[in-house]
């Protein structure tokens, strides 16, 4: 059974430093991975996917992502913080062969970002 | 603009009434979904819709009826609902697995 945990419920970061959104995930199968993104009011979009090629997968916005099958992680990372990355994003994992409603998103990490 | 247009934004309804949330798609994706958002839980899936056909029915009450008339539109009608289905209901479509894109949501609160 696949599953996906985003370890952390809300992180903040000041503006310009560094952003880090934690992944792991349970999968029986080769997964595909997905972060979203959702701010406030919105609905959600998709920031970056992996499906088994590059292992480190670069996103909208300057995001980018690592699939490390050793650790089963998929964490979410950018640089430097912009004001606007606040918002609250989802780690979501779909197995291979998986049907088009099979996927199981995280619970979601809510991004502050400090000036 | 996303793409996929949700209305109405928001909606209050008593738990005898009966009302609908309208879902629109521009992008000619050939799948569609209905989720519902509540806080603190994970995006659950209510719904997926393939050519017009559902697909899956994730054991949501009957109370939730889901209409699809064509690969472009996508409806979810409420009757006599229950005050925890308070929540945002999200519609998304797909034309790759996994790469959904959604609405904006429409807000309801059953009182």
């Amino acid at each position: 059974a696949q599953s996906v945990t985003q370890l952390d419920s809300h992180v903040s970061v000041s503006e310009g430093t560094p952003v880090l959104l934690r992944c792991n995930y349970s999968s029986s199968y080769s997964p595909s991975l997905f972060w979203y993104v959702q701010h406030p009011n919105k609905g959600l979009q998709l920031l970056l996917k992996y499906t088994s090629a590059a292992t480190l997968v670069k996103g909208i916005n300057g995001f980018e992502a690592e699939f490390k099958k050793s650790e089963t992680s998929f964490h979410l990372t950018k640089p430097s913080a912009h004001m606007s990355d606040a918002a609250e994003y989802f780690c979501v994992v779909r197995e291979y062969g998986g049907s088009q409603g099979n996927l199981i998103f995280g619970k979601g990490t809510k991004l502050s970002v400090k000036p | 603009e996303t793409g996929v247009t949700q209305t109405p934004r928001h909606l209050v309804m008593g738990m005898t009434n009966k009302k609908s949330l309208k879902c629109e798609q521009h992008l000619g994706h050939n799948a569609m979904y209905w989720y519902k958002q509540s806080a603190k839980k994970p995006l659950e899936l209510m719904f997926v819709y393939n050519f017009k056909e559902q697909t899956e029915n994730n054991s949501v009450p009957s109370r939730f009826s889901p209409e699809c008339p064509n690969s472009s539109h996508l409806f979810l009608h409420l009757h006599t609902l229950q005050p925890e289905d308070s929540a945002l209901y999200l519609c998304a479509s797909s034309q790759s697995p996994g790469e959904l894109f959604f609405g904006e949501g429409s807000r309801l609160t059953v009182l």
